[in-house]
């Protein structure tokens, strides 16, 4: 199976900047997402990596390194309704169409 | 357009009854997928489709818990004989198809199960 890990708990102050990290262990590896979730909410799709590199998308970026097996997830300027959870999930080729979870890290943003 | 819709959002049953959740995907989305999301854990995959074939039902705790899918489209997962440890929230995602290099998978609100 698939080993992912990230922080449990962050804290960041509006208008800052915060990286969440992740890392994972696994073998075929085929893609690996970002998805945001609210307090009682649905997750929802933030990012994906399958390449080495930084992918921008307005506030938020998400890079990944194959060969170290690591991905992280910048905010940056951050807001109050940035408090959330961040899931990282990993697919496989083998596995491709099921997304194995972090427990995910909950950042409190605040004034 | 009109998202994943889950239903009931909230089910509060006693220990040994049996449930159901019902899920309606995406309209046009043929891959559909269950997870479980305990408190302090990750998401965990239960069960995946396509069309109305499970080709992995490798998540699924115990043979109490079953689905089918029907028409393509909605999709119910039954858990029999409930325990406590059955508490959590399930959801339900679906997808426009398997096998795409990036399978942007949308998700439902939930349905939160608690097991008395």
């Amino acid at each position: 199976g698939q080993n992912i890990d990230q922080p449990t708990e962050m804290t960041a102050t509006e208008g800052a900047i915060v990286q969440i990290n992740c890392t994972y262990q696994t073998s075929g590896f085929n893609g690996l997402f970002w998805y945001q979730q609210h307090a009682g909410e649905a997750p929802t799709f933030l990012s994906y990596n399958v390449l080495d590199g930084l992918e921008e998308k307005g506030r938020f970026s998400s890079f990944l390194s194959r060969s170290k097996g690591y991905s992280y997830l910048l905010l940056k300027e951050l807001q109050m309704k940035d408090s959330a959870s961040y899931l990282c999930a990993v697919t496989t080729r083998s596995n491709d169409y099921k997304l194995s979870f972090g427990a995910g890290t909950t950042v409190t943003v605040r004034a | 357009g009109a998202g994943v819709s889950q239903s009931p959002s909230n089910k509060v049953t006693e220990k040994g009854k049996d449930v159901e959740l019902r899920c309606d995907p995406i309209s046009g989305h043929t891959a559909l997928y269950w997870y479980r999301q305990s408190l302090g854990q990750g998401l965990e995959f239960l069960i995946y489709f396509q069309g109305n074939s499970a080709p992995d039902k490798s998540g699924l705790p115990s043979d109490r818990f079953s689905a089918e899918r029907t028409g393509g489209s909605v999709s119910t997962l039954t858990i029999q004989r409930t325990q406590q440890e059955d508490s959590a929230v399930y959801l339900c995602a679906s997808s426009l198809t398997r096998g795409a290099l990036r399978n942007e998978q949308f998700f439902g609100p939930g349905t939160r199960l608690t097991v008395l």
